[in-house]
């Protein structure tokens, strides 16, 4: 049973569109994350957040923003979808509080995925 | 950053044979997580590690944290044609530009085919 939901699973649109892909989680977790997964099925961490009011950049460069307005939702938007935003992305979750500190022996890094939303634009 | 070398790339294998896989680093993790994504679905969680030398079980399934802490394996036995799926490892450490927060990293997959 799943506790973070992604919508839309599947969405095909015209070059130029705004798109966002949702992402909702009813776990409580403070940390989210989007990564961007190509056909090669190498995961690209491409934003991450912290809480609420916080979002950060990931390794992977991208054309998309996010925003975290509540704990539970952590939404991605595209303001003109090209080509080359074609993929799917992938939405997670965890439980980790805090910005550093010594990681205790427990799931709390463990990231819980959505189902994925997967983009293609023509 | 931080890099995983996960092999092998992909494997094609017969119903009723083991599996083995594994991911190394010249980096020192602090978690090893084995993931499973199926077709069209995003990665599920199969096994956490959480100490070096730990070996753990979840069914067939089997994973170590290496010693040095560098490494981890999951095995994979009397395979099912369910098994087919990628396989992801992560490990979770410092990265390597420093900073004290710890950062999860994945390895590039294991494509798994079963034939029946």
């Amino acid at each position: 049973e799943a506790d973070i939901y992604q919508t839309p699973r599947y969405l095909v649109i015209g070059t130029g569109k705004k798109i966002t892909l949702e992402c909702s989680q009813t776990m409580g977790h403070d940390k989210m994350y989007w990564y961007q997964q190509d056909p090669g099925m190498e995961l690209h961490l491409i934003h991450y957040s912290y809480g609420v009011n916080s979002t950060e950049k990931g390794d992977l460069s991208s054309e998309s923003t996010v925003s975290r307005i509540r704990t539970e939702h952590f939404p991605l938007t595209l303001e003109s979808a090209r080509p080359s935003h074609t993929s799917q992305y992938l939405c997670a979750s965890s439980e980790y509080k805090g910005l550093g500190g010594y990681p205790t022996a427990s799931g709390a890094n463990v990231l819980t995925f959505g189902a994925g939303s997967r983009l293609t634009v023509l | 950053g931080q890099q995983l070398n996960q092999s092998p790339q992909s494997m094609f294998i017969q119903e009723g044979e083991d599996v083995s896989m594994n991911c190394t680093s010249s980096s020192i993790f602090n978690t090893w997580l084995w993931y499973k994504q199926d077709p069209g679905e995003g990665p599920v969680l199969l096994i956490a590690l959480y100490k070096a030398g730990e070996l753990t079980s979840n069914g067939r399934l089997t994973a170590q944290f290496g010693i040095t802490r560098k490494d981890s394996f999951l095995n994979i036995s009397a395979s099912i044609p369910s098994d087919v799926g990628i396989y992801f490892c992560a490990g979770l450490g410092l990265p390597l530009s420093g900073g004290s927060n710890y950062k999860l990293t994945f390895g590039k997959g294991t494509l798994l085919t079963v034939n029946p």
